[in-house]
């Protein structure tokens, strides 16, 4: 849905501790999902993608969940850095073949 | 560096004028995709071209346009321009046509209009 006027939301973590970011996706026929990280100043940067017929994919220290019958994705960074403040977007891809994004998740790592 | 590039980084320009963003796609990436991203909120996508071609649009207002040229380079113009348009918009290129691979996002450019 659309997000015009909300702020994003915030998730503080403690350094080393494992973070979840979750976002709901809105349409069961997606079958392409993304997760991107924003650096601030910087553009979206690509961090892992799953297709709809898995529902767990792994890469380094980030791990992404599907869980279709909900329509819930996750990402999970495990030990988490100082680096990996950002904000975060997942993306699904819809029917029409075109990414629709979420609002975003500010991560903040606390020392 | 993601290969894409985006000029100006800065532009500030007063309402009612007309700007132009450019884009130069990562080498041999045929897709270019426009967003517009508004302050602490999500990307909205704008338009998407494809090897020249008009490939699907978003979000994006009839004072806006763009196009994609033969060296696959890319420009938005925006014309009439409100207070409300000041945002980042972001280029990113991408091999195929149908989202289902890895974009590449340039650094944006950051518009403000007064």
């Amino acid at each position: 849905g659309e997000s015009v006027g909300l702020h994003l939301p915030t998730l503080s973590v403690q350094e080393g501790d494992n973070s979840i970011i979750n976002c709901a996706y809105s349409n069961s026929a997606s079958d392409y999902f993304i997760w991107y990280k924003q650096e601030s100043g910087k553009g979206p940067q690509f961090i892992i993608d799953i297709r709809s017929n898995m529902d767990k994919r792994q890469g380094q220290r980030v791990t992404v969940l599907l869980n279709k019958t909900v329509k819930h994705l996750s990402l999970q960074i495990a030990a988490t850095q100082p680096g990996d403040s950002a904000v975060y977007f997942c993306a699904e891809r819809d029917s029409n073949y075109q990414l629709i994004w979420g609002a975003g998740t500010k991560l903040i790592i606390k020392p | 560096d993601s290969g894409v590039t985006q000029t100006p980084k800065h532009l500030i320009t007063a309402t009612g004028q007309r700007v132009t963003l450019r884009c130069s796609p990562r080498s041999g990436d045929l897709s270019v995709y426009w967003y517009q991203q508004s302050l602490d909120q999500g990307l909205q996508f704008l338009i998407q071209y494809y090897n020249g071609e008009e490939r699907a649009k978003g979000n994006i207002l009839e004072r806006f346009s763009a196009q994609q040229f033969p060296d696959l380079h890319s420009e938005l113009n925006l014309s009439s321009l409100e207070l409300g348009d000041s945002a980042l918009y972001f280029c990113a290129s991408s091999v195929g046509a149908t989202g289902n691979t890895e974009a590449f996002f340039g650094q944006g450019t950051r518009l403000t209009v007064v």
